[in-house]
């Protein structure tokens, strides 16, 4: 079954440290690898899809990368309102989450 | 405008009773989801629905009976309901030319 780790489960930060999150995956036929961010009392929100081994995304202060075996979200520079979950998911005929890593920027 | 609605946000109950939640996406999309996020935050994938059409049934109890009306709606009906099925439940939809999911705002089911 596929199986999705993420550490670490949180992750305190001040405004401006820079950090990186990891999702490492097991999955029999990868058709792509996504991060989501999670709001408290909302939905998760798309933020980056990747397909292949060396490929990058960015937006804003985020970067997303992705290996054979794991992907990193970086975080460049974080304010408060980068504060969220950050959920990973890979996909073959679904999509299977892994549980999250929950980022607390202070002011 | 709200890509992916979902109602009642809320819904409290007694254990026994039945509930439904509703989903409707005004994306176009064909392919409709029910995803169930325990305490731990974990997202699990219940059923898909691909125009009207069930696609996958992730072993779910049987007590969870989705129906799509259309393929705009997708709503979830629960049969004598039980402790363990407070959670929050979210809805999805997919389009047909990128796999980027819209998720709804979900519906905190609580199960007293």
């Amino acid at each position: 079954e596929d199986q999705v780790t993420q550490s670490p489960e949180a992750l305190r930060l001040q405004e401006g440290e820079s950090s990186s999150l990891n999702c490492s995956y097991t999955v029999s036929g990868l058709r792509g690898l996504f991060w989501y961010r999670q709001d408290p009392g909302k939905g998760p929100e798309f933020l980056f899809t990747l397909y292949s081994a060396g490929e990058e995304k960015e937006k804003e202060r985020l970067k997303a990368t992705l290996t054979k075996k794991e992907s990193f979200l970086h975080i460049t520079a974080p304010k408060p309102e980068d504060s969220a979950t950050y959920l990973c998911a890979v996909r073959d005929y679904k999509l299977s989450f892994g549980a999250g890593t929950t980022v607390t920027v202070r002011a | 405008d709200t890509a992916v609605s979902q109602t009642p946000k809320y819904l409290v109950t007694q254990m026994g009773n039945d509930k439904s939640i509703k989903c409707e996406q005004n994306l176009g999309h064909d392919t409709m989801y029910w995803y169930k996020q325990d305490s731990k935050k974990f997202l699990k994938i219940m059923f898909s629905y691909n125009n009207k059409e069930l696609i996958i049934n992730e072993t779910v109890p049987n007590r969870f009976s989705p129906k799509s009306p259309d393929k705009a709606h997708l709503n979830l009906h629960i049969n004598s309901l039980e402790l363990g099925d407070s959670a929050v439940y979210f809805c999805a939809s997919i389009g047909d030319s990128s796999y980027e999911q819209y998720f709804g705002p979900g519906t905190r089911l609580t199960v007293t």
